[in-house]
């Protein structure tokens, strides 16, 4: 089946730093990549979508300076949480699709702690 | 935007008990509806899905209905066992997103 790749799987670091977080479709060509949020007991969070080679689709309200994402291949997208600070402690997880038509499979997802 | 709702956020069963789960979606253009199973701590797991041109679809204890005019879905496990518990989620997907439901925690107590 298919295999999303997430890594790091649990970070944490201190206010002001930034922090890496690579997503990667192992054994298919993931056309598009979602990233999402996930705060304790809460559903999961649409923060951006992109496809490869394009700029990413932000939702309403998540600042695109603050988590940039790079999406440069089929098999990787990155996230970058800039300047991070304790409100950004949460779960990060990204899902990946080949074709539209196609289901989402998701990483095992980031914990992100910040002090 | 398309908005998913869902109940009951908690569920509490007997084992052996069947279980049921329901979304509702706004968006008529909605054409793909999975269910997730979230154990604590790990990634969503598709469990099952349908698509809008099936009302109804199933897979050993799992089954998914799907009313388009209401724009309804549910889930629907027979048979619960302890390893059932976990928090699922509903979704809705029209163009590209997938929203999520607020997802329901399920406890199958043996």
């Amino acid at each position: 089946g298919a295999v999303v790749s997430q890594h790091p799987s649990w970070v944490i670091c201190k206010s002001g730093t930034s922090v890496k977080i690579e997503c990667r479709s192992l054994d298919f060509q993931a056309t598009t990549m979602f990233w999402y949020r996930q705060f304790p007991k809460q559903s999961l969070m649409l923060m951006a979508t992109s496809n490869e080679g394009s700029k990413a689709t932000y939702e309403q309200g998540v600042e695109k300076d603050k988590f940039l994402i790079n999406h440069a291949s089929l098999t990787l997208s990155t996230l970058t949480v800039t300047s991070a600070h304790p409100e950004d402690s949460s779960f990060y997880i990204c899902s990946a699709r080949g074709r539209s038509n196609q289901p989402q499979h998701f990483g095992d997802g980031t914990r992100l702690s910040i002090l | 935007g398309e908005n998913v709702e869902q109940h009951p956020s908690t569920l509490s069963v007997q084992e052996g008990d069947s279980a049921v789960i329901k979304c509702t979606y706004s968006d008529s253009a909605s054409n793909y509806f999975p269910w997730y199973k979230q154990e604590l701590g790990k990634r969503p797991q598709l469990i099952i899905d349908i698509r809008s041109n099936v009302g109804e679809k199933k897979d050993q204890r799992i089954a998914v209905t799907l009313n388009k005019t209401a724009k309804h879905f549910s889930l629907h496990i027979t048979e619960t066992q302890p390893e059932d518990s976990a928090v699922y989620f509903c979704a809705a997907r029209g163009f590209q997103k997938l929203v999520f439901g607020t997802g329901t925690r399920l406890l199958v107590s043996p």
